[in-house]
């Protein structure tokens, strides 16, 4: 059964450092999706992708984030200057909405546990 | 403010129990729903779907939830639990009329089931 991935499983940064997330979504796939989940809270929508770009995003997802499809497989989520309050778990998903908008299932990876020092 | 609310955040049953997780979401207008679970160490999985018609739908694993439009309630149920459903489960919400694509999860309930 096709499966969103994520690489690292891990990421271990320093404040002020750049880090790039990534993700390989399920090959027919449309939507793209970056969530967050810190650490004893609730998972957060970030920002969702299609068509090559950014079709939705969330008050988090500022000018600190940046998401991109360098190539026909993978998503990237990238944080320019990390804060200690990025650290968090971080999921990628996918979706393939079936013709008229409405259906919308959305595939998790298995996250990408980031932690700023 | 428009959320999506889980009211146990732990719940501790023996096997063979029963199970009835609570949801409730504050979004008019029309909304898919969903329940997700995440078993330790492991990611997000869906367990089961709503996005029209019957309000009781099945999902995998014996489990089942009902829709309930005048209560917003989306409460997940299993009619008896076993150990390997430990696990942690979420509730969400995609409100179609301020956020197409977008989920909007629960807190979350962490269930442990005592053998």
């Amino acid at each position: 059964e096709p499966e969103v991935t994520q690489t690292p499983s891990h990421q271990v940064t320093q404040m002020g450092q750049e880090v790039i997330l990534r993700c390989v979504p399920i090959s027919n796939h449309l939507y793209f999706y970056w969530y967050r989940q810190i650490l004893g809270q609730k998972v957060e929508f970030l920002v969702s992708f299609y068509n090559n770009e950014i079709s939705e995003k969330s008050e988090i997802f500022d000018d600190q984030f940046s998401v991109e499809r360098p190539d026909g497989s993978n998503f990237t989520l990238k944080i320019r200057s990390t804060k200690l309050e990025d650290s968090a778990m971080y999921f990628c998903a996918s979706s393939d909405p079936k013709t008229g908008g409405s259906y919308n299932e959305q595939f998790f990876g298995p996250g990408t546990r980031l932690t700023v020092l | 403010a428009q959320s999506v609310s889980q009211h146990n955040h732990h719940v501790i049953l023996s096997e063979a129990a029963s199970l009835e997780l609570g949801c409730n979401y504050s979004y008019g207008g029309t909304v898919n729903l969903f329940w997700y679970v995440q078993y330790p160490g492991q990611h997000l999985q869906l367990l089961l779907k709503y996005f029209s018609g019957d309000p009781l739908v099945k999902g995998i694993k014996g489990f089942e939830a009902e829709f309930i439009k005048s209560k917003f309630s989306f409460n997940l149920r299993k009619p008896s639990v076993q150990w390997s459903d430990t696990a942690e489960y979420f509730c969400a919400v995609n409100p179609l009329n301020t956020g197409f694509q977008k989920l909007v999860f629960g807190t979350g309930t962490r269930l442990l089931v005592s053998p």
